[in-house]
């Protein structure tokens, strides 16, 4: 089956501070993998996707890699931000159609 | 800027009423629309899928006569919560499928915050 596993938060971070947010898949087939974002009180917006094996997504600063020998896709930003603080959600689509996400991963960044 | 919208953003209702949600494909056509239920620090979960012109596809689990979903435009899709009870509270997401594009692009609403008292 499909599943997103990703790692449980909260998490808080200093500002300019490194922030990997692990996640990892179960999937059949080749899927293409999504990292979403939710601000407090908003849907999702997507942050970044990557859609074969070595792909690597990136936007804003943010960037997760596509490794389907580890079946991951962690999330990654060399220096954060206190407007980065969000619900960060890993997701994967096999079909176009329906979409797996992991759990959310909640971020504070302090001043 | 948004190309899915949603209405309302929020609604608080009484038990046993009913309340229609709605969300639209703002400039394109979309033949297939998602709606997704999120409680509060979880994840989505898919409910329905909602496809213009025909019934909708329910995820195991999801009652139907309770969660209406009607797709009559190729831009509007509805989800109706009928005798709404405090347990349905939730934040409700949809999503619509942007035709041209990789299968895998899907736009999310800003989603519906129900609140049942």
């Amino acid at each position: 089956g499909n599943s997103v596993t990703q790692m449980e938060g909260p998490v808080t971070l200093s500002e300019e501070a490194f922030l990997t947010i692990n996640c990892t898949y179960t999937a059949t087939g080749y899927p293409s993998l999504f990292w979403y974002v939710q601000y407090p009180g908003e849907g999702l917006q997507l942050l970044l996707k990557a859609t074969k094996a070595d792909d690597k997504g990136s936007n804003k600063g943010f960037e997760a890699t596509y490794r389907k020998e580890t079946t991951s896709f962690h999330l990654e930003k060399g220096s954060v931000q206190v407007s980065d603080s969000a619900v960060y959600f890993c997701a994967l689509s096999n079909t176009g159609n329906q979409f797996y996400f992991g759990t959310g991963t909640s971020l504070t960044v302090i001043p | 800027g948004a190309v899915v919208s949603q209405h309302p953003s929020r609604v608080i209702c009484k038990s046993g009423t009913s309340v229609k949600i709605e969300c639209r494909s703002l400039d394109f056509q979309a033949t297939t629309m998602f709606w997704y239920r999120q409680f509060p620090k979880q994840s989505l979960m898919l409910m329905a899928t909602s496809n213009e012109g025909s019934k909708a596809t329910y995820e195991q689990g999801v009652e139907k006569d309770k969660f209406l979903i009607n797709h009559a435009s190729l831009t509007l899709s509805t989800l109706t919560v009928t005798s709404a009870h405090p347990e349905d509270s939730s934040f409700y997401i949809c999503s619509a499928r942007r035709p041209g594009q990789n299968t895998d692009t899907q736009y999310f609403g800003p989603g519906t915050r129900l609140t049942v008292l």
